[in-house]
């Protein structure tokens, strides 16, 4: 099975409201990466967390990785149309890359 | 700069067809993957290739085989297609497994009637 679970599945938004997805593990995670896939195109990584505590900003994107390096968040302030998209969490199985099942994001304009 | 590119990027088959996905890099990654994509599942590793003649399964590798055929190269083969491998097929190449970047092809869209 997966090594991360992430919730929520779906989450349908007006524009200008906050969104959170979560990651969480019931192991450490040497790291954890985020990807957005839009409709009908590819992941596209978004930024990477090592260490415990971490928090980086992307714009209005904040992400988050847990004290104990067991859980990470990405939260959207005021979200737009163009954050329309899956939103996955992944991480570190022996040499390859895991992947969250992932949040879908639709933004009602 | 291509990155990733994968071919088909369609594909219909007939149950129990095979056929072989294509796949190659121009950024000279050591690693590349072979992940599909359903609905609602994410993404899910078939086979992996941490460095040129080297290969590993993932979480999925039945019904499949992979061919590094060089470091820019990585084929995914399906010997007799089942309506079960319906999917979208992702290939995608790190520098090295796990702790950098991982860059995705376009995908392949592949129906197996």
């Amino acid at each position: 099975g997966q090594q991360v679970m992430q919730i929520p599945q779906y989450q349908h938004v007006q524009e200008g409201e906050d969104f959170t997805t979560y990651c969480n593990s019931s192991t450490t995670l040497s790291n954890i990466q985020w990807y957005k896939q839009r409709p009908g195109g590819h992941p596209v990584f978004l930024i990477q967390l090592v260490k415990s505590g971490e928090v980086k900003k992307q714009k209005r994107l904040t992400f988050q990785f847990g004290e104990a390096k067991k859980n990470s968040s990405l939260h959207i302030t005021a979200t737009q149309t163009t954050d329309v998209g899956t939103y996955f969490c992944a991480s570190r199985k022996g040499r390859a890359l895991t992947f969250g099942s992932g949040t879908r994001l639709q933004v009602q304009p | 700069n291509a990155g990733v590119t994968q071919t088909p990027k369609f594909q219909v088959l007939k149950t129990g067809q095979s056929m072989t996905l294509q796949c190659a890099q121009d950024m000279n990654h050591n690693s590349m993957y072979w992940y599909r994509q359903d609905p609602g599942m994410g993404l899910r590793l078939i086979y992996y290739s941490a460095s040129e003649g080297t290969t590993d399964k993932g979480e999925v590798p039945n019904g499949y085989n992979v061919s590094r055929l060089n470091k820019r190269e990585f084929s995914l083969r399906l010997e007799s297609a089942a309506p079960s491998q319906t999917s979208v097929y992702f290939c995608a190449s790190t520098v090295e497994g796990g702790l950098d970047t991982i860059y995705f092809g376009e995908g392949s869209w592949l129906t197996v009637v």
